[in-house]
C-alpha cells in the first residue's frame, strides 16, 4: 500500500512569485485535505477536495487555491507569495464516508519565502 | 468554535520516566479525538484514536482516554525512550459539519539517555 507522496520536499521562492505544490492520495483515499503548519504551530487547515470539487474551506485568502485530478492527486497553488506563507505545506488523504476522520500525512514540502 | 488546548512548553524527561501531555477541547458534540506525532523533519503520524466517551486509545505504548466530563484526551506513556523524542499534536474532528482536524499547538517531548 503506498502511503501520500508529496513534491518537491523542498522550495524557496521569493516575494511575488507563485508556486505549486503536489499531492498523491494513499491507495483507496478519495479525500485530500491540504494544512499549513508554520514554525513552532499546529497544522491550520487551507481546503479539502472530494470529487474534485473543493469540500470546505478554512481561513485563507482566495491567492490559496487547489485542484484535484481524476486519479485523486492533488495540486495546492498559492499566489503572489508573503513572507508569512513560509511554513511547512501538508497534505493529507482520506476515504470519504464514514471513517473520512482518520487522515494520513504525507512528509510535507518546506516553503521559503524570501 | 472547535479547539484543542494543550499544555504549554516543551517536555524533558529522563529515559524510562512516565510521560503525560495534556489536551483539553472545545467542540459541538461529541468529537473525534487524535494524538499525531511528529518526529524531526517528517509529515505527521497518527499515533492513536478514540471516537467517542470513555473510549481508550492506545499504540506503541502510548494511551489517551476520551473524558466527556472534563473534556479532556491526554496522552501518557509508562516508560519513554529516547526514541520517542519527537512533538504531539492532539487534534479533534467534529461529529458534523467542516471535515476538518483542528490541531493544538503540539508539545516537544525530548526524551535523555
Amino acid at each position: 500500500e503506498t502511503g501520500v507522496t508529496q513534491s518537491p520536499t523542498h522550495l524557496i521562492k521569493t516575494r511575488g512569485q507563485q508556486v505549486t505544490l503536489r499531492c498523491s492520495s494513499q491507495s483507496g483515499h478519495n479525500t485530500v485535505s491540504w494544512y499549513q503548519q508554520a514554525l513552532g504551530q499546529g497544522p491550520q487547515f487551507i481546503f479539502q477536495y472530494y470529487r474534485e470539487e473543493e469540500n470546505g474551506r478554512g481561513n485563507f485568502p482566495p491567492r490559496f487555491s487547489g485542484l484535484q485530478f481524476p486519479n485523486y492527486s492533488s495540486e495546492l497553488n498559492v499566489n503572489a507569495l508573503e513572507l508569512d506563507d513560509s511554513a511547512l505545506y501538508l497534505c493529507a488523504s482520506s476515504p470519504y464516508g464514514r471513517d473520512q476522520e482518520s487522515q494520513y500525512f504525507g512528509p510535507g514540502t518546506r516553503l521559503l519565502v524570501l | 468554535g472547535d479547539s484543542v488546548t494543550q499544555m504549554e512548553g516543551p517536555v524533558t524527561l529522563s529515559e524510562e520516566a512516565f510521560l503525560t501531555i495534556n489536551c483539553t477541547y472545545t467542540a459541538t458534540g461529541y468529537p473525534s479525538l487524535f494524538w499525531y506525532v511528529q518526529y524531526p523533519g517528517e509529515g505527521l503520524q497518527l499515533l492513536l484514536k478514540a471516537t467517542k466517551a470513555d473510549d481508550k486509545g492506545s499504540n506503541k505504548g502510548f494511551e489517551a482516554t476520551y473524558r466527556k466530563e472534563t473534556t479532556s484526551f491526554h496522552l501518557e506513556k509508562g516508560s519513554v525512550q529516547v526514541s520517542d523524542s519527537a512533538v504531539y499534536f492532539c487534534a479533534l474532528f467534529p461529529l458534523e459539519g467542516n471535515n476538518r482536524l483542528a490541531f493544538g499547538k503540539g508539545n516537544q517531548v525530548v526524551v535523555i539517555p
